[in-house]
Parts: C-alpha cells; sequence; structure tokens
C-alpha cells in the first residue's frame, strides 16, 4: 500500500510554461484535494474531487486546471507558469469527510 | 468568528515543559474537526478527527479536547520532546471539504 503518491518531488519552471503535477492513491479513497502551502498561511485548498467525473474550486484555483477520471488519480495541471505559482502543493485523499492522507509533496519554483 | 482561527502563531518551550495551543470556528453547522500535525521538509499526518462537543481524544502524550457551543478546541501537549517541534494544523469540516487554520509552530528546545 504506497498511499497518497505525487510526481515529481522538484520542478523549476520558466514563466509561461505549463506542467502537470501527478498524485495517485491506493487506498480506493472517493475524495482527492489538492492544496498549497504558503508562507505562514498553512494550506489553502486549490481544488478537490468527491469521486471521479467530479470536481469543484477551493479557496485559491484561479492558474490551474484539475480532472479526475478514475478513482486513482488528480493530476493538476499549470497552464501558464507564474512566480506567484512558486510553492509547496500537496495532494491528499480521504474517505470521506474523515482523516485526510497527505502526499509527499511537490516543490514547484517559477522563474 | 468567520474563519479557522490559531492561537499562539508560534512557541517556544523546553523539553519537558506541557504546552497548550487554541483553534477557534465558527460554532454554526459544526460537523467535525481536524488536528494534523506537519513536521518540517514532510506532509501533515491526522492526530485527530472530533465530531461530539466535549469530545476528548488522547495519542500518547497528545491530548485535544472540543466544544462545538463557543467554538474551539484546545491542544494539550504533556513534558514536550524536541521531537514534538512541529507545526500543528487545524481544520474544520465545510462542505466536502476542510477549511485550515495557519497553524501554529512549536519549537522544543532540549
Amino acid at each position: 500500500n504506497a498511499g497518497v503518491t505525487q510526481t515529481p518531488k522538484f520542478r523549476i519552471l520558466k514563466i509561461g510554461q505549463s506542467m502537470t503535477l501527478q498524485c495517485t492513491q491506493d487506498m480506493n479513497h472517493n475524495y482527492m484535494y489538492w492544496y498549497r502551502q504558503d508562507p505562514g498561511m498553512g494550506l489553502k485548498l486549490i481544488y478537490y474531487s468527491v469521486g471521479a467525473g467530479i470536481t469543484d474550486k477551493g479557496e485559491v484555483p484561479n492558474g490551474y486546471n484539475v480532472s479526475r477520471s478514475t478513482t486513482e488519480d488528480f493530476p493538476l495541471r499549470l497552464e501558464l507558469a507564474a512566480p506567484s505559482q512558486t510553492s509547496v502543493y500537496f495532494c491528499a485523499s480521504s474517505l470521506t469527510q474523515d482523516t485526510q492522507y497527505f502526499g509527499p509533496g511537490t516543490r514547484l519554483t517559477v522563474l | 468568528i468567520l474563519n479557522v482561527e490559531q492561537s499562539p502563531q508560534s512557541l517556544h518551550v523546553q523539553e519537558g515543559d506541557s504546552t497548550n495551543f487554541t483553534c477557534s470556528f465558527p460554532s454554526s453547522n459544526f460537523y467535525a474537526l481536524h488536528w494534523y500535525r506537519w513536521e518540517t521538509a514532510k506532509s501533515p499526518e491526522a492526530l485527530f478527527v472530533m465530531t461530539l462537543n466535549g469530545d476528548e481524544k488522547k495519542k500518547g502524550r497528545i491530548s485535544a479536547t472540543l466544544n462545538t457551543k463557543e467554538g474551539y478546541s484546545y491542544l494539550y501537549i504533556k513534558g514536550s520532546q524536541p521531537e514534538d517541534s512541529a507545526t500543528y494544523l487545524c481544520g474544520r469540516v465545510k462542505g466536502n471539504k476542510l477549511v485550515f487554520g495557519a497553524g501554529t509552530i512549536l519549537r522544543v528546545k532540549s
């Protein structure tokens, strides 16, 4: 049981480039989430999904897109990277609104 | 209280001290409150999920209480150890998501 896995672990992007952050869970969880870690502000929710085919915006969705075609996968897409998107990104999953299990994070720098 | 607020923002204690911090949240339409422990360069890990007013949960030297009527939860650490150094996050369930506070950073000096 790998839990929640994220790739890549680190990435440096140039302004305007695009990339997809991958997230996979093998716990058959219905709910999946993407957060970003902002210094002094804890975790901010970007997007979440309560099941395959269903996604919803969180607190800070601008500049990001998601899809949920399978229960296991919840990729996060950055279309036009901006310096303000420099952050550590965490994916998490849960069965319902109970305990969330977090992945190891992706550290993204936009220069 | 409109959002989830945690206090203090940071705390420095000596090894062996007991400490506590607060999570305040909107008390209306309460469903559940989560506590997570987040070590530097790691991922948040769940400590407690609390749902009932008056709930008290314990894991080793860490315990938490919940007051849903007045909208607060306390996290206590008894006999702090250097390995307790972390950010402690609380999050209130709102619909299908968690709204987190900014966290309390705890540093325990040996």
